[in-house]
C-alpha cells in the first residue's frame, strides 16, 4: 500500500524553542491533514490543506502544502509543555485496503519545562 | 457533547477469549472505520464501514470480525484473541471527505 514517511520518529526539545516535521509520498495527493494524538486520547485534527503550496496557521502551529503534493511540513513555534504527544500527517485516498486516509507512523515529541 | 465513544476503555484478555469492542457515534456520519495503534507502527486500519449494512476488510483485517448494527454504532470482535493483538484500538467517523474524527481507544491486553 501506500506510504508516507514522516520524520524525525521522535524529538527532545526545551520549552520555548521552535519545531519541524515533515512528511513525504512517493504519490501525489490532493488533500493533507496534520493530526495530534494527546497521551491516552485519540488524534485531533489540527489542520487540513487542500491546495498546493497553501500555507495554513492555526495559533502557533503552521503548515504548508507542498507545491508538488508530495510533502508537507507542520511547524510549532515557542513550545510549551502541553505541545507534547505524537503529531501524525495524514492523506486522503480514496479506495483501497488502507481505507480512505492514509497516515504516516508519527513524530513523538517531549518537551522540557 | 458530539463525538465518537468506545468501550471499553481497558481490557485484558486470556489468549483464546472473545470480546467485542463496541463504538457508538452522534455525529450522523456515514463512515466508520476500526483502526489499531502499535508502537512505532502509526494507525493502520482492520475494517471500515462506507455506510450502513457494508463493511470491507482493511489493511490488517486477519483475527478480526465487523458489525454495522446501525448508523451510530460499529462493533469489532475479536473471537479467538492472541498476544499479537495486543495494541490501542480507535474507533472513528467521517462523512467521507474531510477529516476524521476518533474515540480515546480501548486498551487491550492479551496474555
Amino acid at each position: 500500500g501506500q506510504q508516507l514517511n514522516q520524520s524525525p520518529q521522535s524529538m527532545f526539545i526545551q520549552e520555548g524553542e521552535d519545531v519541524s516535521m515533515n512528511c513525504t509520498s512517493s504519490s501525489i495527493f490532493n488533500t493533507w491533514l496534520w493530526y495530534k494524538q494527546d497521551p491516552g486520547e485519540g488524534p485531533v485534527l489540527l489542520i487540513a490543506l487542500y491546495k498546493a503550496g497553501e500555507l495554513t496557521s492555526n495559533g502557533r502551529l503552521t503548515a504548508q502544502f507542498g507545491i508538488t503534493r508530495k510533502d508537507s511540513f507542520l511547524n510549532i513555534s515557542a513550545s510549551i509543555p502541553s505541545d507534547v504527544g505524537i503529531y501524525f500527517c495524514a492523506v486522503l485516498n480514496y479506495g483501497g485496503s488502507q481505507g480512505n486516509l492514509i497516515f504516516g507512523k508519527g513524530t513523538k515529541l517531549s518537551v522540557k519545562p | 457533547n458530539a463525538g465518537v465513544t468506545q468501550t471499553p476503555k481497558f481490557q485484558v484478555l486470556k489468549t483464546g477469549q472473545s470480546m467485542t469492542l463496541q463504538c457508538a457515534q452522534d455525529m450522523n456520519h456515514n463512515s466508520m472505520y476500526w483502526y489499531r495503534q502499535d508502537p512505532g507502527m502509526g494507525l493502520r486500519l482492520i475494517y471500515y464501514s462506507a455506510s450502513e449494512g457494508t463493511t470491507d476488510k482493511g489493511e490488517v483485517p486477519n483475527g478480526y470480525n465487523v458489525s454495522r448494527l446501525n448508523k451510530r454504532e460499529f462493533s469489532l470482535r475479536l473471537e479467538s484473541a492472541a498476544p499479537s493483538q495486543t495494541s490501542v484500538y480507535f474507533c472513528a467517523t467521517s462523512t467521507g471527505s474531510f477529516g476524521y474524527t476518533f474515540g480515546s481507544g480501548t486498551r487491550l491486553t492479551v496474555v
